[in-house]
Parts: structure tokens; C-alpha cells; sequence
């Protein structure tokens, strides 16, 4: 199954600012995905990133708040942007190989302070 | 909608006894299910998968599951409980978007205490 590479692994960032976090795949794959994990809390989908075409994202969140790039089978970021307190979880990117399963990145863990 | 239920949020365990966490699914098709395991710190790791055949299913560290369509669920097992266990233990099912997988879901998770 593939392989992320997600960076950066953790970051304490100001509010107001924005952080953009990059996942790397060592291969091609049609779907990505990116999570937050908030303390405590479960996975929540926040978008699905498709090469070559906008991000679809889930309610509740928007593109003005997360912009997800996608410009190969290889590479997707997202940036927090704006950030509140709020915004304090992990991040994970994720992506879909066919028959082998879902394989994830080990997360970006945030605090906004 | 698509949904998973891990009914249990935290279960405590002594080192040696047998385990059994819950989860239920709701989905139109056959499911895509998996169990995924997460340490204090740490990333995800996946367990255990279903996606077609034999309804019960061997993982790592000795877990398996077993899938019953009748009852919706893919509850996880393993005979003998070791500290190194005790972890946030995550239910997820895969969706079908366009014939294709799709984005997983998962539950809210249950959290494992082991005590000695």
C-alpha cells in the first residue's frame, strides 16, 4: 500500500496566522482526504481532494477557512487559515489504494495560541 | 446515512482477560470495515480490514473481528489483553463514492484501560 509522508508533524502557531501542511505520496492515487482530530474527539472528515478539481468539502467546513490544493496524484496540501484556538487538533491527510485499504499520514498536530 | 456506533466509550480490562469492543454500522451495501488503533501521541494504525470472503477476520497483535451482516457488526476481539494495549481503539467503514471507496467514517471510538 502507499506511503505519506505528511509534514510538518507539529507547530505552535499564532492567531490570525495560517499554516499549510503538505502530504507526500509515494505513489499515484485518485482520492485523498484530509481529517481533523480534535482532543479527545474521533476523526472528522474535512474534505475530499481530487486531482484536477476543486476540493469537495464536508458540512461545515469551507475553502475560504481550509484551501486544499491537489496538483498531481502525489501531493495535496491544506492550509488552516486564519487561525483561532479552535483550530488546536491533529490533522490528517489520507488516501484510498484500491484493494489495499486506506493508508495515513502520521498527522500534523496543532495549537494555536 | 452512513454511520458507525461504538456504543462503549471506555472500557477497563485486567493484563490476561479477554476483550470484546462493539461497533455498529449502518450502510446500504457491503461494507468496507476496518479497526484502527491509536496510542497517546501517535498516528493510526490499522488493525484488521474487511472487504469481502470470510466473515472473520485475523489482524495484528493477535486481534481479529468478525463481521455479522445480520446484527451490522464488525466487533473486535482478542483473547488475551496485554498493557501495551491500552489505546483509543477506532471503528471505520468505507464509503462508496461513484463506485469507487470513498472517504472513510469512523466511530467515536472506545478508549482501553488495562489494569494489572
Amino acid at each position: 500500500s502507499a506511503v505519506i509522508s505528511q509534514k510538518p508533524s507539529r507547530d505552535i502557531c499564532q492567531r490570525g496566522t495560517s499554516l499549510t501542511i503538505q502530504c507526500q505520496v509515494d505513489s499515484q492515487v485518485t482520492m485523498m482526504f484530509w481529517y481533523r482530530q480534535q482532543p479527545g474527539q474521533s476523526l472528522t472528515l474535512i474534505a475530499t481532494a481530487n486531482q484536477g478539481s476543486e476540493a469537495t468539502y464536508e458540512s461545515g467546513f469551507v475553502i475560504d477557512k481550509f484551501p486544499i490544493s491537489r496538483p498531481n496524484l502525489t501531493f495535496s496540501t491544506l492550509t488552516v487559515s486564519n487561525m483561532s484556538p479552535e483550530d488546536s487538533s491533529i490533522y490528517l491527510c489520507s488516501a484510498v489504494t484500491v484493494g489495499y485499504g486506506y493508508t495515513f499520514g502520521s498527522g500534523t498536530r496543532l495549537t494555536v495560541v | 446515512a452512513q454511520s458507525v456506533t461504538q456504543p462503549d466509550i471506555h472500557i477497563t480490562v485486567s493484563e490476561g482477560a479477554s476483550l470484546e469492543l462493539r461497533c455498529n454500522y449502518s450502510y446500504g451495501a457491503t461494507p468496507y470495515l476496518f479497526w484502527y488503533v491509536q496510542s497517546p501521541g501517535q498516528g493510526l494504525q490499522l488493525l484488521l480490514k474487511y472487504f469481502s470472503g470470510d466473515t472473520l477476520v485475523q489482524g495484528i497483535k493477535g486481534f481479529e473481528a468478525e463481521f455479522k451482516r445480520s446484527q451490522s457488526s464488525f466487533n473486535l476481539r482478542k483473547p488475551s489483553v496485554h498493557w501495551s494495549d491500552a489505546a483509543e481503539y477506532f471503528c471505520a467503514v468505507g464509503a462508496i463514492l461513484g463506485g469507487s471507496q470513498g472517504n472513510l467514517i469512523f466511530g467515536k471510538g472506545t478508549k482501553l484501560s488495562v489494569k494489572p
